[in-house]
């Protein structure tokens, strides 16, 4: 089956930095979205991005489908930005679930 | 409703005992999932409705995992003599057809002892 890879796994940044996660994935994709997974436990939907390029506020995103990768740029980090960033994508040979990466931990400090 | 909800948010299980966790979709969503995450991983996907019909079960780990949506809303995953390795959260999403953006509740935490 279709393989996801976030990188880095782990990140600390201090608040008001910038940066980029990465998602590559092994085959092509109907369906790519990045969650945000609170300390809560909570899977929250950022972007539907199966390609092309996504902003909203702070956050962007860009997949670049032929190449198998999406990037999703925070800016401007915040404490409340901490969590597990994850990637997850639809193979496109007909109905597949969603398969996750194992995500990014990120730790925003003040 | 305003968003997927699930029951109970958290659940001890003695070891052997049956459990049944239950989701509420978004109001109109046809299409319904359910993920197992196990500490410090990514979702994993167990099962897949559309409307009442179950279209893949291929996620689930053994027989003793069985799901169903009978009237096409309101899911129930049921986990028969739990096991300790059975112990994670268990996450429900909703999709308003086939495999387009879903959307995720906040999951019940299943500890088996």
């Amino acid at each position: 089956g279709i393989q996801v890879e976030q990188s880095p796994p782990d990140l600390i940044l201090q608040e008001g930095a910038n940066s980029t996660l990465r998602c590559n994935f092994s085959d092509s994709v109907n369906n790519l979205q990045w969650f945000h997974q609170n300390p809560w436990g909570q899977l929250i939907n950022l972007f539907y991005i199966p390609s092309g390029t996504k902003q909203n506020g702070r956050l962007s995103a860009t997949t670049v489908a032929t190449e198998r990768y999406s990037l999703l740029y925070i800016s401007s980090s915040q404490t409340t930005d901490s969590g597990v960033y994850f990637c997850a994508v639809e193979g496109n040979s007909g109905n597949t679930p969603l398969v996750f990466g194992k995500g990014t931990r990120l730790s925003v400090i003040a | 409703g305003a968003g997927v909800s699930q029951s109970p948010r958290y659940k001890v299980a003695k070891r052997g005992q049956d459990v049944a966790l239950r989701c509420d979709p978004i109001s109109g969503h046809v299409s319904l999932f359910w993920y197992q995450q196990a500490l410090g991983q990514g979702p994993e996907f167990l099962t897949y409705f559309q409307n009442e019909a179950q279209l893949d079960k291929s996620g689930l780990p053994s027989d003793r995992f069985f799901a169903e949506r009978p009237e096409g809303s309101v899911s129930t995953l049921k986990i028969q003599r739990t096991q300790q390795e059975d112990s994670a959260v268990y996450l429900c999403a909703s999709s308003l057809e086939g495999f387009g953006t879903q959307y995720f509740g906040p999951g019940t935490r299943l500890l088996v002892l």
